[in-house]
Formats: C-alpha cells, structure tokens, sequence
C-alpha cells in the first residue's frame, strides 16, 4: 500500500531556531519527493523537488534531503522566522500521470 | 500570469444539498486534479481530468463528479451532501507535458455542510 508518513504531527520552536521535519514512504514506483508548504486555509506551495538520484535540495532557508534507499526524507528549516508557521506536506509523485500521495503534514509554529 | 484559482471561497450548505465548485488553471496546463483536505490532514485524491474526461479516480464515491471544459477550467459536482463532506477542496493543475508534472494548487474553496 502506497504511503506516506510524517513525524512529527506538530512542533513549537522559537523564533531564530532551526528544526528538522522527517518522512518516510513506502510509494512504488517513486518519480519524485517533494516538500509543500501550506498556510492555514490556502493552498500547499512548492519548496523542494527531488528526483531519485539527488540527495540535497535547498531553497533558501529550506534544505530537503531523500536517502532513496531507506525511503526517507527530511526538511530542515534555518534561523526560523515567526512567517515559518504553518504545516508542512511530504508528498511523492509516483507515476508518469502525476499521481501524488500525500502525507498528513508537521505543523510548525514559531514563537517570539 | 494568473496561478490556479477556485470559486467561490466559501461555501456554506445543508445535508442533502448539492454543491458546484469552480477551478481555473494555470496558464498553460491542460490537467486538472482535485483534493479534499479535512482539518489537520493531508489532501485526498478525488480525481484527475485530461483532454475533458476523468483520467484517474481516487477512493470517492459516485455522489463526487466533475467536468473539464475546452479551456481546461474545471467543476467538481458533490451530490446528497453529508457532514463529513466539510473540508477544504483544492483543485491543482498541470501540464502534461511538462516533466514531473508538478502541480500547481489553488487556495481551495471552504466547504461546510450543517
């Protein structure tokens, strides 16, 4: 069964700090991983994508990793920022038709 | 460039009801692919449509359908609405001949059926 899983469900940090969100999946045939970011109430927006073969991706203070062989992923997130806050999506595309299976999300806040 | 975008916002109904979501994609893209999201969950594949029919279907029952029209927009149609239809539905696009096919998201539209 494709999945998808995260951990953890929630976490608090403080303003300025870095975090590391983790996931695992078991989807098959895998495409590619990518990592979402999605405000309260809107829609999820692109942070990273990474293909089988790459094993770091940044974009900014974002940097993505993927171990293809264990089937595992992390985000982590530099010097965090109060606009930080919001939850973050694990999602693998496995198939040529764009077929996602998403994970249930970390939700992040960041205090003062 | 307009990104992907959903009508109406909200949308408040009563059990039993049927509901008419809107989706425009992105300039471009051709494939739309809709989601439900409930409260603190991940989004759930309802179905994608290419070339004005449903390509691929998730785990929905019938009372979910939906249309593509020949400018690519997109409607999805929930019959007989029940509580647990509550959540927020996204509609994502993509071209299908771009690599990866990402998708792209719109904000989604609330639903809440009382």
């Amino acid at each position: 069964k494709n999945q998808v899983e995260q951990s953890p469900q929630s976490l608090i940090i403080l303003e300025g700090k870095n975090c590391t969100l983790q996931c695992n999946y078991t989807v098959s045939p895998f495409s590619n991983l990518r990592w979402y970011k999605q405000d309260t109430g809107r829609g999820p927006v692109s942070l990273t994508i990474m293909t089988f073969s790459e094993n770091t991706k940044s974009n900014g203070r974002y940097t993505a990793t993927l171990d293809a062989d264990t089937k595992q992923s992390s985000l982590h997130i530099t010097a965090s920022q109060l606009s930080d806050s919001a939850s973050y999506i694990c999602v693998v595309y496995f198939d040529s038709w764009g077929k996602l299976q998403f994970g249930a999300g970390t939700q992040v806040v960041v205090t003062p | 460039d307009a990104g992907v975008t959903q009508s109406p916002t909200h949308l408040i109904k009563t059990r039993g009801q049927q509901v008419t979501l809107r989706c425009s994609p992105k300039s471009g893209h051709d494939t739309v692919s809709w989601y439900q999201q409930a409260l603190g969950q991940g989004p759930q594949f309802i179905f994608q449509y290419y070339e004005e029919e449903e390509r691929q279907r998730g785990n929905f029952p019938d009372r979910f359908s939906g249309h593509q029209f020949p400018n690519y927009s997109s409607e999805l149609n929930v019959n007989a609405l029940l509580l647990g239809d509550s959540a927020l539905y996204l509609c994502a696009s993509s071209s299908s001949g771009r690599s990866y096919n990402e998708q792209f998201f719109g904000p989604g539209t609330r639903l809440t059926v009382l």
